[in-house]
C-alpha cells in the first residue's frame, strides 16, 4: 500500500524557516518524481514544487522560487521542502504527491504550517 | 502561466442525478507523445484530495465508473452520471504538462 506522510508543520513567525519532510512507503520511492503541493485555509489547491528522480530537475512555482528549496533522500525514502523567508501567505496545509506518469495519484495527509506574529 | 477555468463553482445535485462539470485551459493540454495531461481530483470534507480520471478520460484504480471524462486540447468536461450521497466535495481539475501544474479553482458539489 503507498503511503506518504508529512511532518514537520507548526506556527511560525514571518521570516523564518522550516522544513518539512514527507516519508513515502509501499514503493520505489526513487523510481518516482515528487511534487509538493499547498491548500491555504478555505481555499484551493497550489502546485508549489516537483524533482525527477535523481534531484537534477527542480520547478517551482514563481511565489516560492528563491525562498524554497526541494529535495530528496532516496536512500531514506524521504522528500523535504526546505522554506526560508516565510510570509503570511505561506500559511497552508501542505501535501506531498506522488508525481509519476500519472501526476498526483498518491497524496498524504497533508501538514499544517501556519506563519503568524 | 496557464489558466484553468472550472465552472460552475457550485453544484446542488438530488442523488440518483447526473452531474457535470467543464475545466477549460487557456493552453493546449496535448503532448506531442499523444497523450493530454488534464487530472481530475476529488477532496472529500477533511480529507486529503483523491486521484478520480487522469489522461482526461482514465478511471484511476477503485474509482467507480459513474465517474467518466471527456474532451480535448483545451475544453475537458467530467460527468457523474448518478450522484450519490459519498460524492460529496469539492472537484478540481489540473493540467499537468505546462510548469507550474495548475489547478481548477474547485467545483462544490452538495446533495439536495
Amino acid at each position: 500500500e503507498v503511503q506518504l506522510v508529512e511532518s514537520g508543520g507548526g506556527l511560525v513567525q514571518p521570516g523564518v524557516s522550516l522544513r518539512l519532510s514527507c516519508v513515502a512507503s509501499g514503493f520505489t520511492f526513487s523510481n518516482y518524481w515528487m511534487s509538493w503541493v499547498r491548500q491555504s485555509p478555505g481555499k484551493g489547491l497550489e502546485w508549489v514544487a516537483n524533482m525527477n528522480q535523481d534531484g537534477s530537475e527542480k520547478y517551482y512555482v514563481g511565489s516560492v522560487k528563491g525562498r524554497f528549496t526541494i529535495s530528496r533522500d532516496n536512500a531514506k525514502n524521504s522528500l523535504y521542502l526546505q522554506m526560508n523567508s516565510l510570509r503570511a501567505e505561506d500559511t497552508a496545509v501542505y501535501y506531498c504527491a506522488r508525481d509519476g506518469i500519472i501526476r498526483g495519484d498518491y497524496w498524504g495527509q497533508g501538514t499544517l504550517v501556519t506563519v503568524s506574529s | 502561466d496557464v489558466v484553468v477555468t472550472q465552472t460552475p463553482l457550485s453544484l446542488s445535485v438530488t442523488p440518483g442525478q447526473p452531474a457535470s462539470i467543464s475545466c477549460k485551459s487557456s493552453q493546449s493540454l496535448l503532448h506531442s507523445g499523444g497523450k493530454t495531461f488534464l487530472y481530475w481530483y476529488l477532496q472529500k470534507p477533511g480529507q486529503s484530495p483523491q486521484l478520480l480520471i487522469y489522461e482526461v478520460s482514465s478511471r484511476f484504480s477503485g474509482v467507480p465508473d459513474r465517474f467518466s471524462g471527456s474532451g480535448s486540447g483545451t475544453d475537458f468536461t467530467l460527468k457523474i452520471s448518478r450522484v450519490e450521497a459519498e460524492d460529496v466535495g469539492i472537484y478540481y481539475c489540473m493540467q499537468g504538462i505546462h510548469l507550474p501544474y495548475i489547478f481548477g479553482q474547485g467545483t462544490k458539489l452538495e446533495i439536495k
